[in-house]
């Protein structure tokens, strides 16, 4: 059983901090690793496809990085502001296109 | 260009009634996927579709629960015989051609209730 784990389980923070996440997957037998960020009442939102060991992509203030050989992946968020808040997934694919997901890191922002 | 359409949003059943859950996918995106989230869970995989084929069903219940994506018209789940455990957020997403730098986009969901 494929097991991906997310820490921390959530995090308060104030608007203008910096913050990451972690992502711990099977070191071996890697395909792909997604994020999500997932708003209450929405449905979750595609942030990374991240495929190769050592990538690292940005999209405006949100970061990630890939480890495959150590099984981790990192999100930064630099500046948090609070529509930053929402539910941070990510999801493992061992082979072809099943999403194995973590649990999530709930994050809130606070002004 | 409209995302992942899925419906109803909210459906009530009874014990021992169908649902039936739906999904259009995103234009041009042949790949359909189904996850469920039970109360106070995660995203688990149920089934992976493409048009008229089931590529994996290794997270679908063996019972009561079957997929289909038909030439024509959205992807359905049904679920037959509903009891109170299938309470769930249901989700649908698609993808375009099988390959593994493809994200998957997501619909909103289909909260599901059994009386």
């Amino acid at each position: 059983i494929l097991n991906v784990e997310q820490s921390p389980q959530s995090l308060h923070v104030q608007e203008g901090d910096s913050t990451n996440f972690t992502c711990s997957f099977p070191s071996s037998n890697f395909y792909a690793l997604h994020w999500y960020r997932w708003e209450t009442a929405k449905s979750p939102e595609a942030l990374f496809v991240m495929t190769l060991n050592g990538d690292e992509k940005k999209k405006g203030r949100i970061s990630a990085t890939l480890n495959t050989k150590e099984g981790y992946s990192y999100l930064y968020i630099k500046g948090s502001q609070p529509e930053d808040s929402a539910t941070y997934l990510c999801a493992f694919i061992e082979y072809g296109n099943k999403l194995v997901f973590g649990a999530g890191t709930i994050l809130r922002v606070k002004s | 260009n409209a995302g992942v359409m899925q419906n109803p949003r909210h459906l009530v059943r009874r014990r021992g009634q169908e649902a039936r859950l739906r999904c259009s996918p995103m234009k041009g995106h042949s790949h359909v996927y189904w996850y469920r989230q039970l109360p106070e869970e995660g995203l688990k995989f149920m089934v992976y579709l493409q048009k008229e084929n089931i590529i994996d069903e290794s997270g679908m219940p063996k019972e009561r629960f079957s997929a289909e994506f038909p030439k024509e018209g959205p992807s359905i789940l049904r679920i037959q015989q509903v009891v109170r455990g299938d309470s769930a957020a249901y989700f649908c997403a698609s993808s375009t051609v099988d390959r593994k730098g493809q994200p998957q986009h997501f619909g909103d969901g289909t909260r599901l209730s059994i009386l």
